[in-house]
């Protein structure tokens, strides 16, 4: 099975913050890596599939890059709203594991 | 719009069984992925397996597999996932999702219901 690992694995921003959530998996997924953010209480919501394509609907300050091992989720201009839990899935492989999270709260 | 809505609350004895339906509607069914996800209380994401409703045959996660049974039923638009031999750590939320079309993942999973909360308790 893939692993996968989130760094870090909580952090504490400003409204306005330029933040960025790294994801790093076992072995190669190739650009097959999607993110999802969570709210309590809440189903996870897509925002970037296939490494660095935004998901409909989601704002542009989301963006998502890397290949092979290494991704990264970077929100450019930190929103009230983006106060949530992150992770990233790969879709490479079976079975499509998640990293464990990272958890996003006001500084 | 598709939409994908789960059935109700699951209070279940440790070894016993559950089933949980996921009703899809608003979309094409057959030929896009469901796959379920399981969130214990306070836990991260686990993908326990999926299905594609017009091949039938479901891909089940190696923790998965004995225990979890993924159906589909094409003429109600709905898909199952039955968990056999209860333990309290299946207590979680169990959602279903959409994955791509002949794909589990492709394009991710962009349609979430509500999820299922199944508690098992004595």
């Amino acid at each position: 099975d893939i692993q996968m690992t989130q760094s870090p694995s909580s952090l504490s921003a400003s409204i306005g913050d330029r933040v960025t959530i790294t994801c790093r998996a076992s072995q190669s997924v190739s650009a097959n890596l999607n993110w999802f953010q969570q709210k309590p209480g809440k189903a996870p919501k897509l925002l970037i599939y296939g490494a660095s394509s935004l998901h409909g609907g989601v704002p542009s300050r989301f963006s998502g890059s890397g290949s092979g091992s290494d991704f990264t989720l970077t929100i450019s201009s930190l929103q009230p709203d983006d106060f949530a839990t992150y992770y990233c899935q790969q879709s490479y492989t079976s079975p499509f594991n998640f990293g464990p999270g990272t958890r996003l709260d006001v500084k | 719009q598709v939409q994908l809505v789960q059935s109700g609350v699951e209070v279940k004895k440790p070894g016993s069984s559950v089933k949980v339906s996921c009703k899809a509607s608003g979309g094409t069914f057959s030929t896009f992925a469901i796959s379920w996800v399981r969130q214990a209380p306070g836990q991260g994401l686990e993908w326990m397996g999926g299905i594609i409703p017009v091949f039938g045959t479901p891909n089940y996660a190696q923790k998965s597999l004995g225990r979890v049974t993924i159906t589909a039923d094409e003429s109600t638009t709905t898909v199952y996932m039955q968990l056999t031999n209860l333990t309290s750590e299946d207590t979680a939320l169990y959602y279903c999702a959409r994955g791509g079309k002949y794909s589990l993942t492709r394009h991710g999973l962009d349609v979430w219901g509500q999820g299922t909360t199944v508690t098992v308790s004595s």
